[in-house]
């Protein structure tokens, strides 16, 4: 069984600049997750998706974008990076069937803003 | 607005005795609650879980206790054993979201 894995692990941009991270989904999971988590902080929600189409967004500004394609795989899109948005980004795959909850997560993408 | 807390940023725990973890929460309509283990340079694992019907949930040495009246839950991991040293989280899930809500963590250090 395939993990949840992204890239780029690691990367710096500069304030105003554009970013897409990307994930592939554990096998059999056909919905995905993102989460940033802050220094010190717990992960937060910024959308799911599921089926190709957005299903939930947390509250984080229109500049945080995604996609989701047909092999389940998926994209963040920040644009016009500000200095806040450095952070862990977690991608998290799971099944629409399961009922616990459980999220798998890969490893993130650390994205530092200068 | 934090709907889940977890008030000790940090925990040291001698080898061979029980961690307790602590995790209190506000919204009543969460129906399922997580335990997530971070190493560094990794994502959160999953530990374990409890369905909001339940009080206690056990695997191994890890065991989850969930208290609705008081919107509080705990996990005991005993005995503590030096790879438990690690990043704890706390979350909960709404009814028929698979959205998380994830608490703010507590690093559990286990001395030999």
């Amino acid at each position: 069984e395939t993990g949840v894995t992204q890239s780029p692990t690691h990367l710096i941009k500069t304030r105003g600049q554009q970013v897409t991270l990307r994930c592939s989904s554990q096998s059999g999971h056909n919905t995905v997750s993102w989460y940033q988590q802050a220094l010190g902080q717990g992960p937060q929600f910024i959308f799911q998706y599921y089926r190709e189409e957005e299903n939930g967004r947390g509250n984080f500004p229109p500049r945080f974008s995604g996609l989701q394609f047909p092999n389940y795989s998926s994209e963040l899109n920040v644009n016009a990076l500000e200095l806040d948005d450095s952070a862990l980004y977690l991608c998290a795959s799971s099944s629409s069937g399961r009922t616990t909850g459980e999220l798998f997560f890969g490893e993130g993408s650390r994205l530092t803003v200068l | 607005d934090q709907q889940v807390k977890q008030n000790s940023p940090s925990l040291s725990v001698q080898e061979g005795r029980i961690s307790i973890l602590n995790c209190d929460y506000t919204n009543s309509m969460f129906d399922y609650f997580l335990w997530y283990k971070k190493y560094p340079a990794e994502g959160p694992t999953f530990l374990i879980s409890i369905s909001s019907i339940k009080d206690k949930n056990e695997d191994g040495r890890f065991t989850v206790f969930l208290n609705k009246s008081a919107k509080h839950l705990s996990l005991h991991i005993v005995p503590s054993q030096p790879g438990d040293s690690a990043v704890y989280f706390c979350a909960a899930r709404g009814q028929g979201a698979q959205k998380l809500v994830f608490g703010q963590g507590t690093r559990l250090t286990i001395n030999p």
